[in-house]
């Protein structure tokens, strides 16, 4: 099956500071990547949809100056978590929806991300 | 707004048995279910999905319905296992439910 990586797995910064999440599809290119928050012993939660080349769109109730993303490639979408608070400490999660046209495609999900604000 | 609830929070099942997750969907433009697996400190994966134009599907011990009149799938996992033990996510499209945590006891 497809596959999806994501860097770092884990990541302990300092309040103030800000964090960047890479998310790459490795073996399929990816107009539609999704990232997601989850907290501990919870569901997924949608924060945003980013699509190759354009502005990504955000769930209502995430803040997008404070949680940018970029899809600079079809392999590649990032998510930047600036100005860091402990109450941003969670697992991101992204996934990457493989290729077709019509219906809801397959989305694959990268590992997970860690974030652990001091 | 649009919501999928996911039906037991918790299950337990002794191994060699069959544990049965439902989910329920609001929204009837839902056209797409997948069931995921987390295992703890990792991202979800996919076991096994349905579209709506089918209303059954299955892929060795692991089978998911589909009822497209009321709304509702299921994911069926026949001859569990122990290493079935993790916690099971349906989605309608993009659409989390609230996961069911499996237990398999041996």
């Amino acid at each position: 099956g497809a596959v999806v990586s994501q860097h770092p797995s884990r990541v302990i910064c300092k309040s103030g500071t800000s964090v960047k999440i890479e998310c790459r599809s490795l073996d399929f290119q990816a107009t539609t990547m999704f990232w997601y928050r989850q907290f501990p012993k919870q569901s997924l939660m949608l924060m945003a949809t980013s699509n190759e080349g354009s502005k990504a769109t955000y769930e209502q109730g995430v803040e997008k100056d404070k949680f940018l993303i970029n899809h600079a490639s079809l392999t590649l979408s990032t998510l930047t978590v600036t100005s860091a608070h402990p109450e941003d400490s969670s697992f991101y999660i992204c996934s990457a929806e493989t290729p077709r046209t019509g219906n809801t495609d397959t989305q694959y999900f990268g590992p997970g991300t860690r974030l652990t604000v001091l | 707004g649009e919501n999928v609830e996911q039906h037991p929070s918790t299950l337990s099942v002794q191994e060699g048995d069959s544990a049965v997750i439902k989910c329920t969907y609001s929204d009837s433009a839902s056209n797409y279910f997948p069931w995921y697996k987390q295992e703890l400190g990792k991202g979800p994966q996919l076991i096994i999905d349905i579209r709506s134009n089918v209303g059954e599907k299955k892929d060795q011990r692991i089978a998911v319905t589909l009822n497209k009149t009321a709304k509702h799938f299921s994911l069926h996992i026949t001859e569990t296992q122990p290493e079935d033990s993790a916690v099971y996510f349906c989605a309608a499209n993009i659409l989390f439910g609230t996961g069911t945590r499996l237990t398999i006891i041996p």
